[in-house]
C-alpha cells in the first residue's frame, strides 16, 4: 500500500529565512509526486509535481522541491520565506504507471512564517 | 473563469437528515473526486468517477452516495447512515484521471 509521511505537524521559520517542509513516500514502482497548499477554509491549490527528469522541480510562488529516490523523499523548499506563505502544505503520491491510480495525501504540515 | 465550484460554503443540518453537496466544474475534466478533511487526518477519498454514469467507492464510502449524470457535475449526498458527518468536504477533478487535481473551495458541513 502506498503512503506519505509528513513528519512535522508544524514548521516555524522567520521571514526571509529558507524553509523546508519534509515529505517521504512509499509507492509501487516509480512515483508521481505532488505538493499542494491550503489556506484556511479554502480548497487545495497545486504547487508543483515531479514525474521524471531533473530532481529539482520548480513550482508556483517561488517554491521548489527536491526528489531523492534513494531516500524516497520529496522535500518542499523556498529560499526566502514570506509571511504570506503561512498555510497548510500537503504532499501527495500516486504510482506513475497505468491509467487511473489513487492519490494518497499526507496529513499536512502547518507552516508558520514569523515576521 | 474556469474552475470548480462547490455550494454551499457552510451547511448546517440536524441528525437524521440527508444532505446533498454540490460540485460543478467547467474544466472539461473527465475524472472527479470527493474527499473528506478532518483535522490531523489529511484528505480521505470518499468516491471518485472517471466517466459519466460510472463511479467507484473510495476509502470511506459508507454513509455517502454520489451520482454522475453529467460530465460537469458530481453531487455528494451525506446520508443519515454516516455516523460522524461533521467535516470539511472537498471536490476535485483531473484531466483523464492523471496529473494534478484541481480543488473546489470546499463545503463545511455541521450536523447537530
Amino acid at each position: 500500500a502506498q503512503s506519505v509521511a509528513q513528519p512535522e505537524d508544524q514548521v516555524n521559520v522567520a521571514e526571509g529565512n529558507p524553509l523546508t517542509v519534509k515529505c517521504t513516500y512509499s509507492v509501487s514502482g516509480n512515483p508521481y509526486l505532488f505538493w499542494y497548499v491550503q489556506y484556511p477554509n479554502r480548497g487545495l491549490q497545486f504547487l508543483l509535481k515531479y514525474i521524471t527528469g531533473d530532481n529539482l522541480v520548480k513550482g508556483s510562488y517561488g517554491f521548489e522541491a527536491e526528489f531523492n529516490k534513494s531516500q524516497t523523499s520529496f522535500h518542499l523548499k523556498k529560499p526566502s520565506a514570506l509571511v504570506s506563505d503561512s498555510a497548510l502544505y500537503f504532499c501527495a503520491v500516486r504510482p506513475l504507471s497505468g491509467g487511473y491510480q489513487k492519490v494518497t495525501f499526507g496529513i499536512g504540515t502547518k507552516l508558520q512564517v514569523i515576521p | 473563469d474556469g474552475g470548480i465550484t462547490q455550494s454551499p460554503k457552510y451547511l448546517f443540518r440536524k441528525e437524521g437528515q440527508n444532505v446533498t453537496l454540490s460540485c460543478e466544474q467547467n474544466l472539461n475534466h473527465d475524472a472527479m473526486y470527493w474527499y473528506r478533511q478532518d483535522p490531523g487526518q489529511g484528505l480521505r477519498l470518499i468516491y471518485y468517477s472517471q466517466i459519466v454514469n460510472d463511479f467507484q467507492k473510495g476509502d470511506i464510502a459508507e454513509g455517502y452516495s454520489v451520482s454522475r449524470e453529467k460530465k460537469e457535475s458530481f453531487p455528494l449526498t451525506v446520508t443519515s447512515a454516516q455516523k460522524n458527518p461533521t467535516a470539511f468536504y472537498l471536490c476535485a477533478s483531473t484531466d483523464r484521471g492523471r496529473g494534478e487535481q484541481y480543488f473546489g473551495p470546499g463545503t463545511r458541513l455541521t450536523v447537530t
